[in-house]
C-alpha cells in the first residue's frame, strides 16, 4: 500500500517569498491533517480536512497560512508571506475515520528553511 | 497547565534496562491516547494505542490512568534500536469534532 506522499521533500526561501507545499494521501483515508513541527518540538496541527471539508484550523495563521482540499483527496498549504519562524518540517497525515483508533499515518515532510 | 506535557528528557539509559516515562494530560475530555515513536529527521509513526485496560506489544507495555490524567509507555530490555523520541498523542473529543494534540516528546538515548 502506498504511503502519505508529500513534495517537495527541502524548500528554501527568503522572507516575503511565498511556497506552496502538496500532500497525497493514502488513497481511501477521509481525513488529512497538516503539522508544523519546529526542530525540538512535538508536531503542531495546523489544519484538518474530512473529506474537502474543515474539522479544526484554530491553530492556522489564517493571515499567512492557507489550505485546501478541494475534491477531498489531494491537499495543498500556503504560506504567503514567509516569514523567519516559519522554518520548521510541515508534515501531513492521513487517517481513516472509519476506525476506532485514528491511527495516523504520516508522510517523509516537507523541511523549509526561510532565510 | 499545558493540553499535553512530557519531560522531555534525554533519558540516558544503559541496554539491556528498563526505561519508563509518563505524559499528563489536562483535559478530561480526552477520549483516545498513542504513544507514536519520531526518529530523527523522519516521519511520526505509531507504536501503539493506549487502552484502558492498559495495551502490551512485546517489550512494550503502555498504561492509562484517567484518575490522575496520564499515561505511561514501559520499555523492557531495551535495545539500541529504541532511541528515538517519543511523542505522546491526546485525541479530545469535542462534539462531533475530535481535537489532536501531540507532546512535545521524550527523548531516549540506549547506550551501548
Amino acid at each position: 500500500e502506498a504511503g502519505v506522499a508529500q513534495s517537495p521533500r527541502y524548500k528554501i526561501i527568503e522572507k516575503r517569498q511565498s511556497v506552496a507545499f502538496w500532500c497525497n494521501p493514502i488513497s481511501g483515508h477521509a481525513t488529512l491533517y497538516w503539522y508544523q513541527q519546529i526542530l525540538g518540538q512535538g508536531p503542531k496541527l495546523l489544519i484538518q480536512f474530512q473529506n474537502n471539508g474543515v474539522v479544526d484550523d484554530s491553530q492556522l495563521p489564517k493571515d499567512r497560512f492557507s489550505a485546501e482540499r478541494l475534491k477531498g483527496v489531494d491537499s495543498t498549504l500556503k504560506i504567503q508571506p514567509a516569514k523567519l519562524e516559519d522554518s520548521a518540517v510541515y508534515l501531513c497525515a492521513s487517517s481513516n475515520s472509519g476506525t476506532q483508533t485514528h491511527t495516523q499515518y504520516f508522510g517523509p515532510g516537507t523541511r523549509l528553511t526561510v532565510l | 497547565r499545558k493540553e499535553v506535557e512530557q519531560d522531555p528528557g534525554p533519558f540516558n539509559v544503559p541496554e539491556g534496562a528498563t526505561v519508563a516515562f509518563n505524559c499528563t494530560y489536562s483535559n478530561s475530555a480526552s477520549q483516545s491516547f498513542f504513544w507514536y515513536r519520531q526518529d530523527c529527521r523522519k516521519e511520526p509513526k505509531l507504536l501503539m494505542s493506549v487502552y484502558s485496560s492498559g495495551n502490551e506489544d512485546g517489550r512494550f507495555t503502555a498504561q492509562l490512568n484517567r484518575a490522575s490524567q496520564y499515561i505511561s509507555l514501559l520499555i523492557r530490555d531495551s535495545k539500541l534500536s529504541d532511541s528515538a523520541t517519543y511523542l505522546c498523542v491526546v485525541n479530545i473529543l469535542l462534539g462531533r469534532d475530535d481535537k489532536i494534540i501531540f507532546g512535545k516528546g521524550t527523548r531516549l538515548h540506549i547506550l551501548p
